[in-house]
């Protein structure tokens, strides 16, 4: 099977803009999530969707969103960018919330 | 609310001595507790997950955690470490009766030292 892909991976944006990252699950999988990873915070949890449903979702802002298609694909979208945002934004999928879950390589975001 | 602990920000051990990567969590339900690991320039890779039954699950690479309700731990061990073990190891945590998001630890590095 092929592994989670995201797309694009490497992004670079200003101050105010806004940016969709795409991530494609494993074949079969119902479940994404997406994090943020940073040097100082580590992995941090943005949301999770199961059957095109949002299940949880982490403590960030609302520029944060994100939504599943009926194929599973899931879209996150930042809105007003933030120097801050600046991450790794890492797509995982499973098969059931208990279950692990299966990475992709990221979506390196720079905001300048 | 459900949180989990990695105490150290890194770990260093000689090749060949047994390692171990120290994992504390908190949550009001039952845990499903999880290992995953991050090579250099690679994505995370899952390492091995305890849900239920017996306390020491065996996972990917010679890897091993022991679930200790009492102390709230899920220590990740291997006997004999190896240079290839160099990576950055994440602990990770659901509350699943609550199916409740996933937490993740900071992170502990691993350097294993030839």
């Amino acid at each position: 099977k092929a592994g989670v892909t995201q797309t694009p991976r490497y992004l670079i944006k200003t101050r105010g803009q806004q940016v969709t990252l795409s991530c494609s699950p494993i074949s079969g999988h119902r479940s994404v999530s997406w994090y943020q990873q940073t040097p100082g915070q580590g992995l941090q949890f943005l949301f999770e969707y199961f059957s095109e449903t949002q299940r949880n979702k982490g403590n960030f802002p609302g520029r944060f969103s994100g939504r599943q298609f009926s194929n599973s694909r899931s879209e996150m979208n930042v809105s007003t960018l933030e120097l801050g945002d600046s991450a790794l934004y890492l797509c995982a999928s499973g098969t059931s919330g208990g279950n692990e879950q299966y990475f992709g390589p990221g979506t390196r975001l720079t905001v300048t | 609310a459900q949180s989990v602990a990695q105490p150290e920000d890194q770990v260093n051990v000689a090749e060949g001595n047994p390692l171990t990567v120290k994992c504390t969590y908190s949550v009001s339900g039952n845990p499903y507790l999880f290992w995953y690991v991050q090579y250099p320039n690679r994505g995370l890779q899952f390492l091995l997950k305890y849900i239920t039954g017996d306390n020491l699950v065996k996972g990917s690479y010679g890897f091993e955690a022991e679930f200790n309700k009492s102390q709230t731990s899920f220590h990740l061990k291997k006997p004999s470490a190896l240079v290839s073990d160099s990576a950055l190891y994440f602990c990770a945590v659901r509350d699943m009766n609550r199916d409740d998001k996933i937490i993740f630890g900071k992170g502990t590095r691993l350097h294993i030292l030839p």
